[in-house]
Parts: structure tokens; sequence; C-alpha cells
């Protein structure tokens, strides 16, 4: 399986902009790219994904490079409820259904006022 | 209804006891997971369902058994556990539909703990 790298942890200030990056130089071309993010004592939450072009949600953006060896989180204002471990994932789509999240080791995302 | 519920949300069991993890989805999902997580750690699948059909079994001990009685229930047999095994068990289902998001959604977990 193809593998995810990211720093163990950020800081940020409230209401600022938040860059969280992520390398995934093993990337196959059927893979997906996730950002899932975890909050302390509650299972992941889905955050992001895209597959070669950058994407916009209602919580943040994601940005892929034109290579798909890396991309780049963006938070757009923190806030001190986005403190959580973010991960960096590759997502494989099972031939009987379902699919497969390879997480990254994840990074700390600390939000300070 | 967005939610994936899993009982207990806590567990303390001896090496030779049974027990079993329960999680429930109604959101039509179609694939259900178990993922093991560890203190500081990313979770780590270990078993998909897809269709109830074991379709993805991650070289789990066999002292760990999976079940999916129908389409909305998952469930975890435990027996014969090690302390190494003590973790948080997460849930998780997703649509199976060509077209959809696929997003995972998860359960909050049980926190396990063999003595």
């Amino acid at each position: 399986d193809a593998k995810t790298t990211q720093p163990n942890s950020m800081e940020s200030n409230e209401e600022e902009p938040v860059h969280l990056p992520c390398n995934h130089s093993t990337i196959s071309g059927t893979d997906y790219i996730h950002w899932y993010r975890q909050l302390p004592s509650q299972g992941p939450e889905y955050v992001i994904h895209g597959l070669t072009s950058n994407v916009n949600n209602r919580m943040a953006s994601l940005a892929i490079a034109e290579d798909r060896k890396s991309s780049t989180l963006i938070l757009h204002r923190a806030t001190l409820r986005d403190a959580a471990v973010y991960y960096c994932i590759l997502r494989s789509d099972l031939t009987g259904g379902g699919n497969k999240l390879t997480f990254g080791t994840g990074t700390q995302l600390k939000v300070e006022l | 209804d967005t939610e994936v519920t899993q009982t207990p949300k806590h567990l303390v069991m001896g090496m030779t006891n049974k027990k079993s993890l329960k999680c429930e989805q109604h959101m039509g999902h179609r694939a259900m997971y178990w993922y093991k997580q560890k203190a500081k750690k990313p979770p780590e699948l270990m078993f998909v369902y897809s269709y109830e059909k074991l379709s993805i079994n991650e070289s789990v001990p066999s002292r760990f058994s999976p079940e999916c009685p129908n389409s909305s229930l998952l469930n975890l047999h435990l027996h014969a556990l090690q302390p190494e095994d003590s973790a948080l068990y997460l849930c998780a289902s997703s649509d199976n539909l060509a077209g959809r998001i696929y997003e995972q959604y998860f359960g909050p977990g049980t926190r396990l703990t063999v003595t």
C-alpha cells in the first residue's frame, strides 16, 4: 500500500490560515487523497477529498500538486474547535464494494488564542 | 441520520472471557468496517464487509471474529484476547454506489482493556 507522511505537529493562532502538508510520493493513479480529522474521544471525521484537481468545501480546501505526490489541506481561519489530529489518507476502492483507507501518521494541530 | 453507534463505550475483560462489540448504522450503507487504534497512533483496518460478506481480513488473529448479521449491524466477537489487544476499536460505514462520495462515517469507538 502507498504511504503518506505528515509532520507530527503544527501550531496556529486563532483566525489565521493553516496549511497542513502531506507527502504521498508512491501514490497510484487510482488512489484518492482524503483528509479526516479526529477530535479527542471521537472517531475520525471526514474533511475533504480529491483526485487531481483542487477542491473546496465548507470546512477546508485541498490543494493537490500537479504530479500528485503531495497535497496540502488548508483551513482558512482556524478556530479553537479545529484543534485535532489531521490524517492524510489514500483511498483505494475495492472491487467487491467499499473502500480501503490507508492512514498517515497524522498531524496534531494546536490552535492558540 | 448520519450516526454510527457503538456499544459498549468501555469494556474491561479478562484473557479468558468472551465478549462482543456491536456497531449499528441506519444510513443504508452496504459497506462496514472494523478498525483498531492504539494510543497516539492512526487507525488500522482490520475487516471490511460489503453487502454483508467479508471482503477484507487484514491478517487479523482468529481471536477476533467479525459478523455482519444484516446490512445495519456489525459485530466483533472477542475470545482469549491478550493485553496487547487493548485499544480503541472503531466501526465505520460507507456507501457502495458509484458516483457517491464514499466517505466513511466513524462511530465513537469502544475502549477495550484486556487484563
